[in-house]
């Protein structure tokens, strides 16, 4: 079974959509973190955001935002008024302790169109 | 500040030959050193790690190998390459529990 499952696979949206992410995880850990990474074109993963389990507060960084809820094991991000330099892979990553490396869903990718 | 380097950038191979992919990060001592791989349109799959000089863990058996010769240096190997070891190959360092960073990656097509 999938520790990080993102089950959208392709977003298409419309310039200044608001487009949510979707991210459901999967641990018998108490203590663990979640992550956000942005793949542009470039290919290079570009880290947004951790947050650890114990911490549910809403995180808003501009256009950025993410919904991180222990009793449904999701950690949603949405982008408000989404640009065309938004349109990436986005991949949502848990990190557990008896792991040492973070486990990756399988991306969304993000196509926002002009 | 923290950086890391991958290279090359892209490299094709003909299928039986060798490789050998360099990762060095700077700025921070003892890092745990990740090499991923990213097949087509797909997720990334862990297939080494290190915590430290020597010490290699593999996710996955395969036709790659990795060595650790210095505290800063990743290296992923192979003696022969296959067709099916063509991919996107990212190196990434952390500190422990933390979030992980990458480099910009080595598209890897074999041919």
């Amino acid at each position: 079974a999938q520790k990080v499952t993102q089950a959208q696979t392709e977003i298409s949206v419309v310039e200044k959509e608001d487009v949510t992410l979707d991210c459901v995880y999967e641990t018998r850990d108490t203590t663990y973190y979640l992550f956000w990474y942005k793949q542009p074109p470039s290919g290079e993963l570009v880290f947004l955001i951790r947050r650890n389990s114990f911490d549910e507060q809403n995180e808003i960084s501009g256009r950025y935002s993410w919904n991180f809820q222990k009793s449904t094991s999701s950690f949603n991000f949405t982008i408000t008024a989404s640009q065309v330099v938004d349109s990436a892979v986005y991949f949502c990553a848990l990190s557990e302790p008896g792991r040492r490396a973070l486990t990756f869903g399988s991306g969304t990718r993000l196509q926002v169109q002009p | 500040s923290q950086t890391i380097h991958q290279w090359p950038a892209t490299l094709v191979q003909p299928v039986g030959s060798p490789l050998s992919l360099e990762c060095t990060v700077e700025g921070t001592s003892n890092p745990n050193l990740y090499w991923y791989r990213q097949a087509a349109g797909r997720g990334l799959q862990l297939l080494f790690y290190s915590v430290g000089i020597g010490q290699i863990s593999s996710e996955v058996p395969q036709n790659l190998s990795a060595s650790r010769p210095q505290d800063r240096q990743f290296i992923l190997s192979s003696k022969k390459l296959l067709l099916s070891d063509s991919g996107f190959y990212l190196c990434a360092w952390s500190r422990d529990r933390e979030e992980a960073f990458f480099g910009q990656g080595t598209r890897l097509t074999v041919v």
